[in-house]
């Protein structure tokens, strides 16, 4: 049941783009992301529920596919401070915790 | 504004004994939970609590036990302790009204068995 993050691990350069996926076996209720920096805790970056809606955060911003079960995050123009692990949460109903992918590493270098 | 705090930061045990990792949060949230994060293998869910008194398992309960008798505490206690339970340990908390509520986490309890 837990989800599957594509890629593992990606570098981009200064002002390159991104885009991070998050698929589950199991229909979606809902989609959490979160960005965890190395010896950190996970912060929580923004949730999307059943009905396709894209949300933004300043330009990192996801969308919510119901009918392929998967989410996308959409880091553009990245910048050094994006670097860290990226995880999905995935809910498949509200009655029913949260779980997370394995991750996807991102680095951003100069 | 503290958040989730947990304690402590560090430790580490000998095989087979005891210890409990504190958690408490000041933001009045009733869903709690723990977490135990290994390398490259995500977060996974140990217990969870929905209020005081309630409490249920998560994904790897085996080795731990939880209490909730407060709002503010959620105690995750470690019996018997096994090289397999090195690891860091993550609280969260969240608002009710379900599980699609943000989650607060603590800064972590790294914990290294011997």
């Amino acid at each position: 049941q837990q989800p599957v993050q594509s890629p593992q691990a990606v570098i981009l350069r200064e002002g390159e783009d991104a885009v991070i996926n998050c698929s589950s076996s199991k229909a979606l209720y809902s989609v959490h992301w979160y960005r965890q920096k190395h010896g950190e805790a996970p912060v929580f970056l923004m949730i999307l529920l059943k009905g396709g809606e894209q949300k933004g955060h300043e330009k990192i911003s996801a969308s919510f596919n119901e009918k392929k079960q998967q989410s996308s995050l959409y880091l553009t123009a990245s910048q050094l401070s994006y670097s860290g692990t990226y995880f999905c949460g995935t809910g498949n109903s509200g009655n029913t915790p949260l779980v997370f992918g394995k991750g996807t590493r991102l680095s951003v270098i100069a | 504004n503290a958040g989730v705090t947990q304690t402590p930061k560090f430790r580490i045990l000998k095989i087979g004994q005891s210890m409990t990792l504190q958690c408490a949060q000041d933001m009045n949230h009733n869903y709690m939970y723990w977490y135990r994060q290994d390398p490259g293998m995500g977060l996974k869910l140990i217990y969870y609590s929905v209020g005081a008194g309630i409490t249920d398992k998560g994904e790897v309960p085996n080795g731990y036990n939880v209490s909730r008798s407060t709002t503010e505490d959620f105690p995750l206690r470690l019996e018997l302790a096994a090289p397999s339970q090195t690891s860091v340990y993550f609280c969260a908390s969240s608002y009710s009204g379900g599980f699609n509520q943000p989650q607060h986490f603590g800064d972590g309890t790294r914990l290294s068995i011997l």
